[in-house]
């Protein structure tokens, strides 16, 4: 069974420029999250999707927005990109919203 | 606040067995759970203890005690591939977000 997929799988932009980022959950999966990581330090929880319905929200600005779609993808929108939004932005799939997520690979964001 | 403590680094050398510590401060607790991950790769899940004790898998078991907010992850006859960081993360409440640690950074040498 294919895992989580996300694209791309790098990107660079320059300050001030949008970004979509793309997840594709494992089959069967209803709920998505995505989490920031910047190097040496943990996940850090941005949001979690379930059902097309936003259920939770990370302390990130309003520049970060995402959406789910019918068939239970996921894009997450940065806009007005700064150097500190530089980081590996990963997906997270689970049946529903309080069961075992499993990661997708991440796009290694890099902000210049 | 939250948060969740976890030592940095930890060395080891092939064969033998290493503790990764977590303790965690949540309101609320919904559950803990490890996850292993290789330089630049996505978290792996390794475990999950919603209730006391250990949960074993392979050469890898997890134990929690939620009256002291207290969990470790035991690895066993360790391996140069289980060289790697390992967070732990907690989940407060039903329907709140996993709060992940800093992670431990696992060296394994032969």
């Amino acid at each position: 069974d294919a895992g989580v997929t996300q694209s791309p799988t790098h990107l660079i932009k320059t300050r001030g420029q949008q970004v979509t980022l793309r997840c594709s959950p494992i089959s069967g999966h209803k709920s998505v999250s995505w989490y920031q990581q910047v190097l040496g330090q943990g996940p850090q929880f941005i949001f979690q999707y379930y059902e097309k319905e936003e259920r939770g929200r990370g302390n990130f600005p309003d520049r970060f927005s995402a959406r789910q779609f019918p068939n239970y993808s996921s894009e997450l929108n940065v806009n007005a990109l700064l150097l500190g939004d530089s980081a590996l932005y990963l997906c997270a799939s689970s049946p529903g919203p309080d069961e075992t997520q499993y990661f997708g690979p991440g796009t290694r964001l890099l902000v210049l | 606040g939250q948060s969740l403590e976890q030592p940095s680094e930890v060395t080891a050398v092939e064969g033998a067995i290493v503790q990764i510590n977590c303790t965690y401060q949540t309101s609320g607790f919904y559950g803990l759970s490890w996850y292993q991950q290789h330089d630049g790769g996505a978290p792996t899940f390794l475990s999950y203890n919603a209730l006391d004790g250990l949960e074993e898998t392979g050469r890898f078991s997890s134990f929690l005690s939620r009256s002291d907010s207290y969990g470790y992850l035991l690895l066993q006859e360790l391996q140069m591939k289980d060289s790697a960081s390992y967070f732990c993360a907690v989940k407060g409440q039903a329907g709140t977000a996993l709060i992940f640690g800093k992670g431990t950074t696992l060296s394994v040498s032969s």
